[in-house]
């Protein structure tokens, strides 16, 4: 059973866009969600995260919507830029001491000048 | 310094060889992970070491041993692979969580791509 789901496998985006990736959980347990992203042949690099008490929290171009009820977050870059062009993975976190996080299958976003 | 430093980034062994992943942080970070990921896959967690305990086994076979000598230092014994462990294993680290709601990320290293012949 995959407790967090990214059904998108890919997005493509015209650069200065909106790019919205999505992710479902499905293990109300969780309470701490992060994304990060993935180039080609490196580790996942942090990008955000948002705690379950809150709902949206927001980072330069980067902004992470959280809806406990829908038990669904969402990413939004804007404006999107070229070099945003990775794999992008939600994880989800329970509140344990070791910090475990699960992880969605990622999601290829690809931003075109 | 931030970063989490693995070594090698390349390795080849044979299914009869003993071989060890090493990582490196100096964060001060309290929580160490070994995680193994498949071409287009999400990274798996395979063992989380907390405070230089074993915390977290997710039932990986005994031919990966890990081990945390300090602090800083983690590393993955290998032994007896089969091919299908062939994958990029990546090394993470983190401060341990303090309480509902209040996570913090895991700092990755680049992986060491495993090739099991």
């Amino acid at each position: 059973d995959q407790q967090v789901k990214q059904n998108s496998p890919s997005l493509s985006v015209q650069e200065g866009r909106i790019s919205i990736l999505n992710c479902d959980y499905t293990n109300s347990m969780f309470d701490y969600f992060l994304w990060y992203k993935k180039y080609p042949a490196e580790g996942p690099t942090f990008l955000i995260s948002i705690s379950s008490i809150k709902d949206k929290n927001e980072d330069g171009r980067f902004t992470v919507f959280l809806n406990k009820s829908a038990k669904h977050l969402s990413l939004h870059i804007v404006p999107s830029q070229p070099g945003d062009s990775a794999v992008y993975f939600c994880a989800a976190s329970l509140n344990t001491n070791a910090g475990k996080s699960t992880f969605g299958d990622g999601t290829t976003l690809t931003v075109k000048p | 310094d931030t970063e989490v430093t693995q070594t090698p980034k390349h390795l080849v062994m044979g299914m009869t060889n003993k071989k060890s992943l090493k990582c490196e942080q100096h964060m001060g970070h309290r929580a160490m992970y070994w995680y193994k990921q498949k071409a287009k896959k999400p990274p798996e967690l395979m063992f989380v070491y907390s405070y230089e305990k074993l915390s977290i086994n997710e039932s990986v076979p005994s031919r990966f041993s890990p081990e945390c000598p300090n602090s800083s230092l983690l590393n993955l014994h290998l032994h007896a692979l089969q091919p299908e462990d062939s994958a990029l294993y990546l090394c993470a680290s983190s401060q341990p969580r303090t309480g509902a709601g209040l996570g913090t990320e895991a700092f990755f290293g680049q992986g060491t791509r495993l090739t099991v012949v």
